[in-house]
């Protein structure tokens, strides 16, 4: 079956550092890759997905991926931590349903 | 910004008893999901609804398991006998289309305890 693996269970970044969030593919073809965050108490909200356009892809509140084919990567990155980014986000493909990687829970300091 | 709204955000029911899960999706979106989480694990895909038919469903959906989009609105799903293990977080979806790569949005959930 297609997947996808969050290679980080935890990630804990100190407030203004990069954060890194990795995501690989398991596929045969290129897939339709999103990333979703969800906040305490919060349904899970779009960060942004890519669909085989661009393979730099930019979302919401300075995050972006990169899709790269031949690492079958879809890492999440964002140049400096606030300390509202603490949530759990989620590397998620799709095949007409949903497949959810097992999620990344993000701290920051301050 | 429309948004997906979920009722309850908990329940709590006795093993063996019906319970329904209600679900607002945003207006204009025809295609409609059911996701669960069980805590701990990955979020699981469910169901898929469209054109007031199961357009789709994973091998969890089985016969204890119904959807229903009763009136204009409303989008439910229920399970019949609960079972303990059916505990978890229920997130309802909705995506204006069906292709790939159509995002879809999610309501806050709906956690079920099963005692």
């Amino acid at each position: 079956a297609q997947s996808v693996t969050q290679l980080d269970s935890h990630v804990s970044v100190s407030e203004g550092t990069p954060v890194l969030l990795r995501c690989n593919y398991s596929s045969s073809y290129s897939p339709s890759l999103f990333w979703y965050v969800q906040h305490p108490n919060k349904g899970l909200q779009l960060l942004l997905k890519y669909t085989s356009a661009a393979t730099l892809v930019k979302g919401i509140n300075g995050f972006e991926a990169e899709f790269k084919k031949s690492e079958t990567s879809f890492h999440l990155t964002k140049p400096s931590a606030h300390m509202s980014d603490a949530a759990e986000y989620f590397c998620v493909r799709d095949d007409y349903k949903l497949s959810f990687g097992a999620g990344t829970t993000v701290t920051v300091r301050a | 910004e429309p948004e997906v709204t979920q009722t309850p955000s908990h329940q709590v029911t006795q093993m063996g008893q019906e319970v329904i899960l209600r679900c607002v999706p945003i207006s204009n979106h025809l295609y409609f999901y059911w996701y669960r989480q069980i805590l701990g694990q990955k979020v699981e895909f469910l169901v898929s609804f469209y054109n007031n038919e199961i357009s789709e469903k994973s091998e969890i959906f089985d016969d204890q398991f119904s959807v229903e989009r009763p009136d204009g609105s409303n989008f439910t799903l229920k399970i019949r006998s609960t079972k303990l293990e059916d505990s978890a977080m229920y997130f309802c979806a909705s995506s204006a289309a069906g292709g790939l790569g159509e995002t879809q949005y999610f309501g806050p959930g709906t956690r079920l305890l099963v005692l």
